[in-house]
């Protein structure tokens, strides 16, 4: 069956300081790849996606994102953390005709200033 | 463009009382989800609709039911409610075109229904 781990529950880093959340995936076909962040109260906003070509995608907010199939991993990365990136943060798999989204359990971004 | 919108943003249940939820979607957008969001599940796929069939749907109770009308437009009615129905139920809409399975979706801010 598909699925989606993400192994950090929690993730503290100091502002200016370098981030990657990591996400392993689970799918017998190509995935299609996704990373969303949710700030309190609020829905979901896609900060980037992979579908197919070069492997390494760049995102909103100065996020970027590494396909790596033989490790079956999508981890999102940002070279300096702001405080305003403080929010919890899903990578999801969209299964290919099925129309089905499978989310992580996400992982909380906690920024010091 | 405006964005998916859900309403009521907050709701309060006893147990056995029945609810419903509604969401609009983006306009142009044929394809509405639907998520429950819980602190220990994380975000858990309840079905999904387009053009007023579901197409697909997840491990959820017959409690739990929704229907899309010709609009786009939603809603998921929740029928005697739990304590563990308690979420956040976030709605999200995609252009859901047939043949791509891999459409981003836009979410919603989310219905909170708590259940007393």
């Amino acid at each position: 069956a598909q699925s989606v781990t993400q192994p950090d529950i929690h993730i503290t880093v100091s502002e200016g300081a370098s981030l990657e959340l990591r996400c392993n995936y689970s799918y017998g076909a190509t995935p299609y790849l996704f990373w969303y962040v949710q700030s309190p109260g609020q829905g979901l906003q896609l900060l980037l996606k992979y579908f197919s070509g070069d492997t390494l995608v760049q995102g909103i907010k100065g996020f970027e994102a590494e396909f790596k199939r033989s490790q079956s991993s999508f981890n999102l990365r940002k070279p300096s953390v702001h405080w305003s990136d403080a929010a919890e943060y899903f990578c999801a798999v969209g299964t290919s005709g099925t129309y089905k989204y499978i989310f992580g359990t996400g992982t909380r971004l906690k920024v010091l200033a | 463009k405006a964005g998916v919108t859900q309403t009521p943003r907050y709701l309060i249940k006893t147990r056995g009382q029945q609810v419903t939820l509604s969401c609009s979607p983006i306009s142009g957008h044929r394809s509405v989800s639907w998520y429950q969001q819980t602190p220990g599940q994380g975000l858990q796929f309840l079905f999904e609709y387009f053009s007023e069939t579901q197409r697909n749907k997840g491990n959820f109770p017959g409690r739990f039911s929704g229907r899309q009308f010709s609009n786009s437009r939603s809603e998921m009615n929740v029928s005697t409610l739990e304590l563990g129905d308690s979420a956040l139920y976030l709605c999200a809409s995609s252009l859901g075109s047939s043949g791509r399975p891999y459409n981003e979706q836009f979410f919603g801010p989310g219905t909170r229904l708590t259940v007393l």
